[in-house]
């Protein structure tokens, strides 16, 4: 079936430091990837998308390339914030009608000053 | 613009009394619409979701149901709760696509911290 896997947290990093958060998928077809962020109390939100292999989404200073080969969406981020600290889902969109939203058990990551 | 509303936003209450979590969607027609519970330090886990009124399809057999008496309403219930239902429930829309294509991106509410006791 379709699954995504995440890198388990949480991560702590200081402020100004490189981000990456691993991210890998099994799905059939050619599914979207999706990276959503959920700060602390809040519902989720789309941080960044691809819709096709060798894309790259980003925001807000985020990045992801949609790899095929490898089957990955790695989040990156070369200095990250304090106000970045949040919970971020990797998720894949598969082509199907209604339910279609499959997501990754989140990683936490705390950025300290 | 759309937007979702989802409440109450915090929820205590005794094992063994009836839930009602309510949610509804603006700006939109015919949306997807979907219940979520992320239990503490756990990921998201689908609940429900509905392509229309009256649809509803469920993804974990549990004590919990869930209802869609108008477009964009979204209704999540129980009888009777257990401790196990205590968690932050989500509801979320997308836009309702045609089957074969894929969907954009789901647009969240703000969520409501359950606290079963």
């Amino acid at each position: 079936g379709n699954s995504v896997t995440q890198m388990e947290g949480p991560v702590t990093l200081s402020e100004e430091a490189f981000l990456t958060i691993n991210c890998t998928y099994t799905a059939t077809g050619y599914p979207s990837l999706f990276w959503y962020v959920q700060y602390p109390g809040e519902g989720l939100q789309l941080l960044l998308k691809a819709t096709k292999a060798d894309d790259k989404g980003s925001n807000k200073g985020f990045e992801a390339t949609y790899r095929k080969e490898t089957t990955s969406f790695h989040l990156e981020k070369g200095s990250v914030q304090v106000s970045d600290s949040a919970v971020y889902f990797c998720a894949l969109s598969r082509n199907n009608y209604g339910q279609n939203f499959v997501f990754g058990p989140g990683t936490r990551l705390s950025v300290l000053p | 613009s759309q937007t979702i509303h989802q409440w109450p936003a915090t929820l205590v209450q005794p094992v063994g009394s009836p839930l009602s979590l309510e949610c509804t969607v603006e700006g939109t027609s015919n949306p997807n619409l979907y219940w979520y519970r992320q239990a503490a330090g756990r990921g998201l886990q689908l609940l429900f979701y509905s392509v229309g009124i009256g649809q509803i399809s469920s993804e974990v057999p549990q004590n919990l149901s869930a209802s869609r008496p108008q477009d964009r309403q979204f209704i999540l219930s129980s009888k009777k709760l257990l401790l196990s239902d205590s968690g932050f429930y989500l509801c979320a829309w997308s836009v309702r696509r045609l089957p074969q294509t894929t969907n954009e991106k789901l647009f969240f509410g703000s969520g409501t911290q359950l606290s079963v006791l």
